[in-house]
């Protein structure tokens, strides 16, 4: 399958500060990504679906002031935390569809946010 | 929106026997189906997937059926092994240019020794 990449694996920040995540597709282009959140032994929330070259689309209740968003090449996604507080301490996973022909997503390492 | 269901949300199975999870879903329009298996910390990882002019698709140990009219799909393992262990997630989608997935609730699967 198709290999997402996302860095950091794991941050730890205090409150207050903004945290980037990024998403790479490695060996495909990826024209919509995806962000979801999930906490502990709970399932993946959607929050945000990422389009390449325009906004992207959020989920009710998410905020996007909150939750930047940014999709500015084929392979790369980022999401930004702005301003964190211990709330937003999560697992934050994105995924990708892997071509055009089909819709198989494949999923990012996922990056663990803990907020002090 | 979609609302996806998965049942059991824990499962215990004896090595070598067989296990079931079962989703339902809402979305009449859904039409793609995947199931997910991740440990602990780890990613999703596609294990099968099923799209809605297929009611049945089998890989090895692992097979998916759909019942498209009862809007209901379940995954099946057969010959359980300890590496089997881990959570899965059924999700639902409405297919290639719509792939926003909508995940279930997750079943821990434990295979005892």
């Amino acid at each position: 399958g198709a290999v997402v990449s996302q860095h950091p694996s794991r941050v730890i920040c205090k409150s207050g500060t903004s945290v980037k995540i990024e998403c790479r597709s490695l060996d495909f282009q990826a024209t919509t990504m995806f962000w979801y959140r999930q906490f502990p032994k709970k399932s993946l929330m959607l929050m945000a679906t990422s389009n390449e070259g325009s906004k992207a689309t959020y989920e009710q209740g998410v905020e996007k002031d909150k939750f930047l968003i940014n999709h500015a090449s084929l392979t790369l996604s980022t999401l930004t935390v702005t301003s964190a507080h211990p709330e937003d301490s999560s697992f934050y996973i994105c995924s990708a569809r892997e071509w055009d022909s089909n819709e198989k997503l494949f999923f990012g390492s996922g990056t663990q946010l803990s907020v002090l | 929106g979609e609302n996806v269901e998965q049942h059991p949300s824990t499962l215990s199975v004896q090595e070598g026997d067989s296990a079931v999870i079962k989703c339902t879903y809402s979305d009449s329009a859904s039409n793609y189906f995947p199931w997910y298996k991740q440990e602990l910390g780890k990613r999703p990882q596609l294990i099968i997937d099923i799209r809605s002019n297929v009611g049945e698709k089998k890989d090895q140990r692992i097979a998916v059926t759909l019942n498209k009219t009862a809007k209901h799909f379940s995954l099946h393992i057969t010959e359980t092994q300890p590496e089997d262990s881990a959570v899965y997630f059924c999700a639902a989608s409405r297919g290639f240019g719509n792939e926003k997935l909508t995940f279930g609730t997750g079943t821990r699967l434990t295979i005892i020794p």
